[in-house]
């Protein structure tokens, strides 16, 4: 089945606790992104790939970090969190193969940061 | 700097009735538009996008939407609402500068009362 994977789901952590935040899709896709979902706010995008090695900012990429050394994979990372990354966050995947193709979402990590 | 307004929290429908929901943008260039559906609990799925051609867009579920350059605007509709497509629904818009940056509107909760 096509599906991009989160983990974990759910995540309670303290302030300055390193963590990461795993995503893989299983769809050979060349686009990776990381969102974070407020009330209020929408979604916001955090960081992006267009391909191996190859990473950028979105609007706000403030306090996380991002790799992507294999194309089905793309880490979030959080070296320090604060409380106000507290959110839902989100990992997508698309194909680069035709003019704009539409995003494919994972479930959700929800992530409290105490 | 592009944008997208959604200018309603939220819409409120009866069962069977037409519903529309509000997507205003502002983008250099021709846009990249996109709609999603988030239900409960779930990431967002695709339902419909524009890149060029004919401006009426017909998507899943039976949506469709309207782009209309001159009033930069494009309004997600269904001629006749069903309970079940009571979700929260997002605008989107990709940079059409070569980069894989979207913004997303800030989300409308529709509910359709039966």
């Amino acid at each position: 089945e096509a599906q991009v994977t989160q983990n974990p789901r759910y995540l309670i952590t303290v302030t300055g606790k390193k963590l990461t935040v795993t995503c893989s899709q299983n769809m050979n896709h060349e686009y990776m992104s990381w969102y974070r979902q407020d009330p209020g706010l929408g979604l916001r995008q955090i960081y992006y790939s267009m391909n191996v090695e190859v990473t950028d900012k979105g609007d706000v990429p403030e306090g996380y970090k991002v790799s992507r050394k294999e194309k089905r994979n793309f880490p979030l990372i959080l070296e320090s969190p604060s409380p106000n990354q507290t959110s839902l966050y989100f990992c997508a995947s698309s194909s680069s193969g035709t003019t704009t193709s539409e995003q494919f979402f994972g479930p959700g990590t929800r992530l409290t940061v105490l | 700097a592009q944008s997208v307004a959604q200018p309603e929290d939220q819409v409120n429908v009866a069962e069977g009735n037409p519903l529309t929901v509000k997507c205003t943008y502002s983008v250099s260039g021709n846009p990249y538009l996109f709609w999603y559906v988030q239900y409960p609990n779930r990431g967002l799925q695709f339902l419909l996008k524009y890149i060029t051609g004919d401006n009426l867009v017909k998507g899943s579920y039976g949506f469709e939407a309207e782009f209309n350059k001159s009033q930069t605007s494009f309004h997600l509709k269904k001629p006749s609402a069903l309970v079940s497509d009571s979700a929260l629904y997002f605008c989107a818009v990709r940079d059409t500068g070569g980069t894989y940056k979207y913004i997303f509107g800030t989300g409308t909760r529709l509910k359709v009362l039966a």
